[in-house]
């Protein structure tokens, strides 16, 4: 059964920073991208990064770009998310999402998010 | 950057009606990047639809996805009360790499 399990959310002051976890199972985690998504408190899903599975792609939203880092570590299944300078804005539930798709020839097609964390609450407040 | 704009906001349907929701995208967006999920109070979003009209695994055959170009449709034939929830679309494109619509909150009547 797949597995995704996000630990490391908490609350912290303006300019702090935190260190988000995702930790996977049921499935050989090296061969999926990985993403981060996330959602402000009655508001709606907003894609914040993307990990290929071998790092050698990272994408990130303008409004995490230069303060958040995504990273990985294929032996112990996890992914990782590394918010620095944190702002009020950037309170809100954090989801890890699995990325799937069907490739052929350098092309993919019928890209989604197939399986989802529970979430961990991130509040920046001072 | 291509934005994705949902409607209605909320729908108000009873049970065993049918519920069609859109989603419009400012470009035209490839009918295989287009996705639905479903999310209930307090829980994840949930696959639905991908590549525009495929159902996910485990997805009754009430749930339907169609369109192409800038107007996509998800089509509940039938409501039944565990779907009320909050429906969003979302594409795949090139910068940002993803987008999501803003939702519509499907409520019960």
């Amino acid at each position: 059964e797949v597995q995704l399990v996000e630990s490391g959310g908490g609350s912290v002051q303006p300019g702090g920073s935190l260190r988000l976890s995702c930790a996977a199972s049921g499935f050989t985690f090296s061969y999926y991208s990985m993403n981060w998504v996330r959602q402000a408190p009655g508001k709606g899903l907003e894609w914040i990064s993307y990990i290929s599975g071998s790092s050698d792609s990272m994408y990130f939203a303008d409004s995490v770009k230069g303060r958040f880092t995504i990273s990985r570590d294929n032996a112990k299944n996890s992914l990782y998310l590394q918010m620095n300078s944190l702002r009020d804005e950037d309170t809100a539930m954090y989801y890890c999402a699995r990325d799937i798709a069907a490739c052929s020839g350098g092309t993919c097609y019928e890209i989604r998010f197939d399986y989802w964390g529970q979430g961990t609450l991130v509040t920046v407040s001072s | 950057e291509i934005v994705l704009t949902q409607s209605p906001g909320i729908l108000s349907l009873s049970p065993g009606e049918r519920a069609t929701l859109s989603c419009r995208a400012s470009q035209s967006v490839s009918s295989t990047y287009l996705v639905w999920y479903q999310q209930k109070p307090g829980q994840a979003p949930r696959l639905l639809i991908y590549g525009a009209s495929s159902r996910a695994t485990g997805i009754p055959d009430r749930f339907s996805g169609s369109g192409s170009g800038t107007d996509f449709t998800l089509t509940i034939s039938r409501l039944e009360p565990e779907d009320f929830a909050v429906y969003y679309c979302q594409q795949y494109g090139s910068s940002p790499r993803y987008t999501f619509g803003q939702g519509t909150k499907l409520e019960i009547k």
